[in-house]
Formats: structure tokens, C-alpha cells, sequence
């Protein structure tokens, strides 16, 4: 497709379910974000990936979060033993190389806890 | 560390205001500035940037220019439209390296009225 790609678009889980987000980037795009936002806060940055290389995960909030691109295409992030406060909407986004190119977003995965 | 600062909202216009959203910034560098528009059921979106001091991002009627001796971004439309009603998010991005990671506000809903 011509956008940034993300599915399931919603995910219930029940508290300490692992969970896995799909967001599948515009062909070509090298650089790759992934983004948790909260209900009525902006986006935080959560990992980085520039190819397969994970470059930067400092947002990471804890060791349950995990994230994966192991072909420079397609990414997961997936999350261990997932808890409330887990619930946001997961935002991905690429660009074309990372530096002075604008990033595109997907529709988000609305994750909720129960 | 980085961080966007946003007016507070919700803001309700009639149709054919002038629009004025506040942004300040605080970045250690000289980072990009940014304007993401999120419309209802949809994902975020790039209206306008600005990457260095005094430049001017302008799209869609929407204007904003990068002020560096006060650390803002203001966004301005001479005349709003119903069509704009949208959540608004500042950003910035420091592109130090490869990794351009954004550091969003809290974003700020805009409801124009016919």
C-alpha cells in the first residue's frame, strides 16, 4: 500500500497476556519509529530502527517491551505480561532515511488491558 | 532533556476566526520544528515544518514560523474552516544522528463551528 501499514487496529488483552503490533512501512523507507500515546497526551517515543539495526530503544518504559525488525522491512513490537497501564495507542512511523525527512504515521493499534 | 509545551485546550472558533495555537520549545540543540495534525478517525499527519531559525512552514493556510530568541512555533490561519476541526500536535526533532525521533506536545482539539 501507499502508507504505513498497522494491524490489529484494536487489541483487547487481559492483564499478563503477551500482546504483538504489526506495522508493516512505505516500501523503501529505511528509518522506522515506534510511539506510545497515552489518552490525551501527545506521543512518546518508545524505539528506533534505522534497517534491522535497532539503533535506539531509550524509550522502552520497561524489559516487557520488545521490538523487532529482522528483515529492514516489517516490524513487531510485542509486549510481555502486559499490565494496565499498558493500554494506549501504538503509534509507527517511517521515513526515508531519518534525517531531515518527515516521518509518515500509521493509524495506530488502540491497546487496552483489562 | 527536549520537551514541547502546548496552550491549553480545547479551542472553539466560529467559522472565519483567526487561529492562534501557542507552542514554546526547549531543545539543547537546534532542532526541526513541527506541526502534525491529527483529523477525526485518522492518523497523524505533517502539515507544515520549519528547520531552522526564521524560517517560515506554511501549508493549507496554515502558517508558522520558527522564532529562536523566544523558542516558539506558533501556529496561524487567517480564517478558519470547519474542515479544520482536528487535534493539533507541536514536535520537535533534534537530528542528532541518524535518528530523528520526535518530541511531541500534548496536543491541543480545535473545533470550528459553522
Amino acid at each position: 500500500g501507499a502508507g504505513v501499514s498497522q494491524s490489529p487496529r484494536y487489541k483487547v488483552a487481559k492483564r499478563g497476556q503477551d500482546v504483538a503490533l504489526r506495522c508493516d512501512p512505505i516500501s523503501g523507507h529505511v528509518s522506522l519509529f515506534w510511539y506510545q500515546q497515552a489518552l490525551g497526551q501527545g506521543p512518546e517515543f518508545l524505539t528506533y530502527f534505522q534497517n534491522e539495526a535497532q539503533l535506539d530503544k531509550s524509550g522502552l518504559p520497561s524489559d516487557r517491551f520488545f521490538a523487532e525488525r529482522p528483515e529492514g522491512s516489517v516490524s513487531t513490537l510485542k509486549i510481555q505480561r502486559t499490565q494496565q497501564e499498558d493500554s494506549a495507542v501504538y503509534l509507527c512511523a517511517s521515513s526515508l532515511d531519518g534525517v531531515n525527512q518527515p516521518q509518515h504515521f500509521g493509524d495506530g493499534t488502540r491497546l487496552s488491558i483489562l | 532533556g527536549d520537551s514541547v509545551t502546548q496552550m491549553e485546550g480545547p479551542v472553539t472558533l466560529s467559522e472565519e476566526a483567526f487561529l492562534t495555537i501557542n507552542c514554546t520549545y526547549t531543545a539543547t540543540g537546534y532542532p526541526s520544528l513541527f506541526w502534525y495534525v491529527q483529523y477525526p478517525g485518522e492518523g497523524l499527519q505533517l502539515l507544515l515544518k520549519a528547520t531552522k531559525a526564521d524560517d517560515k512552514g506554511s501549508n493549507k493556510g496554515f502558517e508558522a514560523t520558527y522564532r529562536k530568541e523566544t523558542t516558539s512555533f506558533h501556529l496561524e490561519k487567517g480564517s478558519v474552516q470547519v474542515s479544520d476541526s482536528a487535534v493539533y500536535f507541536c514536535a520537535l526533532s533534534d537530528g542528532a544522528g541518524a535518528n530523528s525521533k520526535l518530541t511531541f506536545g500534548k496536543g491541543i482539539t480545535l473545533s470550528v463551528r459553522p
